[in-house]
């Protein structure tokens, strides 16, 4: 079964300070792809990445970078230096490869103080 | 309008009354879904429409009726529902062959009493 896991509920951090987003999943699937969605309070979620799985380079845009690592089944999301603007919640969520399906974690709630 | 929009953006219903969400999407795409997201749980797929075609019903109870009339518009029909259906509807859309990235309208929250 697919399962995504967002251990964070909420963090809180300081302008200016990094943070990192855990999201860990379980799929039996050797294809799937992986997500990141930002959800501001306005409530859409805004689409901020998708990896697949055969596909373990990390990426950067600009203050985002994501690190997937499969041996651990781990899709970490870090922000440097983080702003105001940053303060939403995080969802992380995989898919199967041949179907519309999205299986999303419950959400980090992240406060980025100033 | 750009994007896709929801409307009522707040709502809040009895148990008896009948109501519907509608969702509209300016994106030229073929495909719109429906989410709900409770409080604490992960969003959850409701329906798939592709090309007006209801594709996805992940087990949703019959008192949420979907309507797609074309491939802009979407509907979600509601009636008798349960406390517990309180929630934060979401629709999206997307290009058919493109549901991996899928443009999400900013939601209907629903209350019911």
């Amino acid at each position: 079964a697919q399962k995504v896991t967002q251990a964070q509920t909420e963090i809180s951090v300081v302008e200016k300070e990094d943070v990192t987003l855990d999201c860990v999943y379980e799929t039996r699937d050797t294809t799937y792809y992986l997500f990141w969605y930002k959800q501001p309070p306005s409530g859409e979620l805004v689409f901020l990445i998708r990896r697949n799985s055969f596909d373990e380079q990390n990426e950067i845009s600009g203050r985002y970078s994501w690190n997937f690592q499969k041996s651990t089944s781990s899709f970490n999301f870090t922000i440097t230096a983080s702003q105001v603007v940053d303060s939403a919640v995080y969802f992380c969520a995989l898919s199967e490869m041949n179907r519309s399906q999205f299986y999303f974690g419950t959400g980090t709630s992240l406060t980025v103080i100033p | 309008e750009t994007g896709v929009t929801q409307t009522p953006r707040h709502l809040v219903m009895g148990m008896t009354n009948k109501k519907s969400l509608k969702c509209e999407q300016h994106l030229g795409h073929n495909a719109m879904y429906w989410y709900k997201q409770s409080a604490k749980k992960p969003l959850e797929l409701m329906f798939v429409y592709n090309f007006k075609e209801q594709t996805e019903n992940n087990s949703v109870p019959s008192r949420f009726s979907p309507e797609c009339p074309n491939s802009s518009h979407l509907f979600l029909h509601l009636h008798t529902l349960q406390p517990e259906d309180s929630a934060l509807y979401l629709c999206a859309s997307s290009q058919e062959d493109r549901w991996e990235t899928q443009y999400f309208g900013p939601g209907t929250r629903l209350l019911v009493l």
